[in-house]
């Protein structure tokens, strides 16, 4: 079985310092991840994803995410926040051993707020 | 932003009422998918097309009604919902490669706010 977890449903950052949302997954393989947005009365924006190769990858504005394997983690990560990254954001994961398309997770979202 | 369209962005219904929802990709994928979106909760799967063919049903009640006329167009159809149906319902599409092997991203359109009075 496959599960991901965002253990924050809410994360505060000052504008300028850097911000990280949490993400740790369980597949019984490898996993394909991935790391959404979305803004208020809009769908789902993809930023990220790590197939495989270099651990650290790098997305849209800015952003990038980590693959840890031993801690089974992929922490989204941003060196200076601004107020426009505000929003929520959702981690996702499959498990490279299924083959359906179907067989992504999301985990249940962590809402980013950057304060000027 | 225009990769995947959806409408009405927006619909009210009563609990007798059917309606459609509509959603169109541009990108040429080859697999459509349906999710709904409730307050504080995961994102729910819903159904999964490939290749026009539905190949998932994740336990969805038959008052939702799928249908996917081409690798383009994936329609919701809903009749008799119950308030607890209202929630943002999400499309999206992805290219699933012909191993079967699916990886790639989905591209997910703007979704449409349902409400059910």
């Amino acid at each position: 079985a496959q599960s991901v977890a965002q253990p924050e449903d809410q994360v505060n950052v000052a504008e300028g310092n850097p911000l990280t949302v949490k993400c740790t997954y369980s597949v019984s393989g490898n996993p394909y991840l991935f790391w959404y947005v979305q803004y208020p009365n809009r769908g789902l924006q993809f930023l990220l994803k790590y197939i495989t190769g270099d651990n650290l990858v790098k997305g849209s504005y800015g952003f990038e995410a980590e693959f840890n394997k031993s801690q089974t983690s992929f922490h989204l990560k941003k060196p200076s926040a601004l107020v426009s990254d505000s929003a929520l954001y959702f981690c996702a994961v499959r498990d490279k051993a299924y083959s359906s398309a179907s067989k992504i997770i999301f985990g249940s979202g962590t809402r980013l707020s950057i304060r000027p | 932003e225009t990769g995947v369209t959806q409408t009405p962005r927006h619909l009210v219904m009563g609990m007798t009422n059917k309606k459609s929802l509509k959603c169109e990709q541009h990108l040429g994928h080859n697999a459509m998918y349906w999710y709904k979106q409730s307050a504080k909760k995961p994102l729910e799967l819903m159904f999964v097309y490939n290749f026009k063919e539905q190949t998932e049903n994740n336990s969805v009640p038959s008052r939702f009604s799928p249908e996917c006329p081409n690798s383009s167009h994936l329609f919701l159809h809903l009749h008799t919902l119950q308030p607890e149906d209202s929630a943002l319902y999400l499309c999206a599409s992805s290219q699933d490669h012909s191993s079967g092997r699916a990886r790639e991203t989905q591209y997910f359109g703007p979704g449409t706010r349902l409400l059910v009075l």
